[in-house]
């Protein structure tokens, strides 16, 4: 079954880096993800697909502060130099047959 | 500027039925898969149905389908959910999406509710 982990929250202070993680289950370790950003009392927001090689591909209008990686089943999305901001709501999501999946959503705190 | 506007929210009664409208401006709207996906109170996103560039294609979760139907008029621009014998596990906030997706609309809040 296709699923997608993530830790429920994270935090970091104010101008430092952070690095929030999605698994992937076991057999679907290839697969790309996108992460979304939703702020308090807003509508999500794409910030980027992630590939499995590492790659990825920014949404329109997405800081150079923000990057995407890889490594085996995991997907990170790294934001540098914290701003408040950019304390909200993480989300993966992936790509099954026909359907999305999503992860649980990480909370970010910024200090 | 692409724009997804979505409209139909609204306490509606245990059976009682909605039609969720999101209406699109900005890029040519034929051209896109269009999803719904849901947020209860409180809780994380839940993809609910998505649906083909020309309508041919339908897909939905497990636990609205056969209630719930995603439709589409490319001539109008717009995308549609009619929700049937609504559950109170239906409450939630319910956004548009498009493509993969690279764009949400704001959202429409559902309330079922006697």
């Amino acid at each position: 079954q296709l699923v997608l982990t993530q830790s429920p929250s994270a935090s970091a202070s104010l101008g430092a880096s952070v690095k929030l993680t999605c698994t992937l289950s076991s057999g679907h370790t290839r697969y790309a993800i996108a992460w979304h950003q939703q702020q308090p009392e807003k509508g999500p927001r794409y910030l980027m697909k992630v590939n499995s090689d590492g790659s990825h591909n920014k949404g329109d209008g997405i800081p150079d502060r923000f990057s995407g990686s890889s490594s085996g089943a995991e997907r990170y999305l790294t934001i540098s130099s914290l701003q408040s901001e950019d304390e909200a709501d993480y989300y993966c999501q992936t790509w099954g047959i026909g359907s999305w999946v999503f992860g649980g959503g990480t909370t970010l705190t910024v200090l | 500027e692409v724009q997804l506007v979505e409209s139909g929210g609204g306490l509606v009664q245990p059976g009682g039925s909605l039609r969720l409208s999101c209406a699109a401006s900005g890029f040519t709207f034929s051209s896109f898969w269009f999803s719904w996906v849901r947020q209860a109170p409180g809780k994380g996103l839940e993809w609910v149905a998505n649906i083909k560039f020309d309508g041919s294609e339908t897909y939905y979760v497990d636990s609205v389908r056969g209630r719930f139907t995603i439709s589409r008029d490319n001539a109008k621009n717009s995308l549609y959910l009619q929700m049937n014998s609504l559950r109170a596990e239906d409450t939630a906030v319910y956004y548009c999406a498009r493509g993969d997706p690279d764009y949400w609309g704001q959202g429409t809040l559902i309330t079922v509710s006697s």
